[in-house]
């Protein structure tokens, strides 16, 4: 069964920081692994999808990698605001199979 | 606009009662989805569905039921049977071919009385 684990669990940045945000994963057969952003009461946001075969996909200060033979993948957000305060999750699908399985997610807080 | 919508945002129940939430979309998406999340934890799986009048269970699908008569709608039934039924419920749509991103709903918080 494939587990997924976001370290840490919540995160406190001055403005204009970047933002590191990590996931793990125990099974490396994976189809593809998707970000996303939650915002407090409100569904998912989908913010980057990235295929198995792909190495990193990138949008606007957004930019994430997938190491799979690691088991990683990692969440770059440049040069922070406090509109970025929001909780992000990660979560990976298997190959023949439609379900997600989810990382708890990392609270991030972006102080003005 | 194109997306997925459910309704009622929030709901209330009386322990014994069965209530059911409402996901539509209207994103030509095959493959439907329920999630269940609690404060804390990740997303769980409770069904979904890939076709209309077909469905599978996720991993926590125990006290719920749901239906897919039509292929933009996806309604979920939480029944008694579900012993803690209160948490953020939410829906989601895929496309069966292609990259399969998902895409959710603003989502149900149900509350137990």
């Amino acid at each position: 069964k494939q587990e997924v684990t976001q370290i840490p669990a919540a995160l406190s940045v001055p403005e204009g920081e970047n933002l590191v945000l990590n996931c793990s994963f125990t099974d490396s057969a994976i189809y593809n692994l998707q970000w996303f952003r939650q915002d407090p009461g409100k569904g998912l946001t989908s913010l980057l999808l990235i295929q198995s075969s792909q190495r990193e996909q990138t949008s606007g200060r957004l930019n994430a990698s997938l190491d799979k033979s690691s088991g990683r993948s990692t969440l770059y957000i440049a040069a922070s605001q406090p509109g970025d305060s929001a909780t992000y999750l990660c979560a990976v699908r298997s190959p023949n199979d439609y379900k997600l399985s989810f990382g708890a997610g990392t609270t991030v807080t972006v102080r003005a | 606009d194109g997306g997925i919508t459910q309704s009622p945002k929030y709901l209330f129940r009386k322990e014994g009662q069965n209530v059911t939430l409402s996901c539509e979309q209207n994103l030509n998406h095959d493959a439907m989805y329920w999630y269940r999340q609690d404060p804390g934890q990740g997303l769980r799986l409770i069904y979904y569905s890939q076709i209309v009048n077909d469905f599978q269970k996720g991993d926590i699908a125990e006290g719920y039921s749901v239906s897919r008569e039509k292929k933009e709608s996806f309604p979920l039934t939480v029944t008694s049977a579900q012993k803690n039924p209160t948490a953020f419920y939410l829906c989601a749509s895929s496309p069966r071919s292609g990259q399969n991103e998902q895409f959710f709903g603003p989502g149900t918080r149900l509350t137990v009385l």
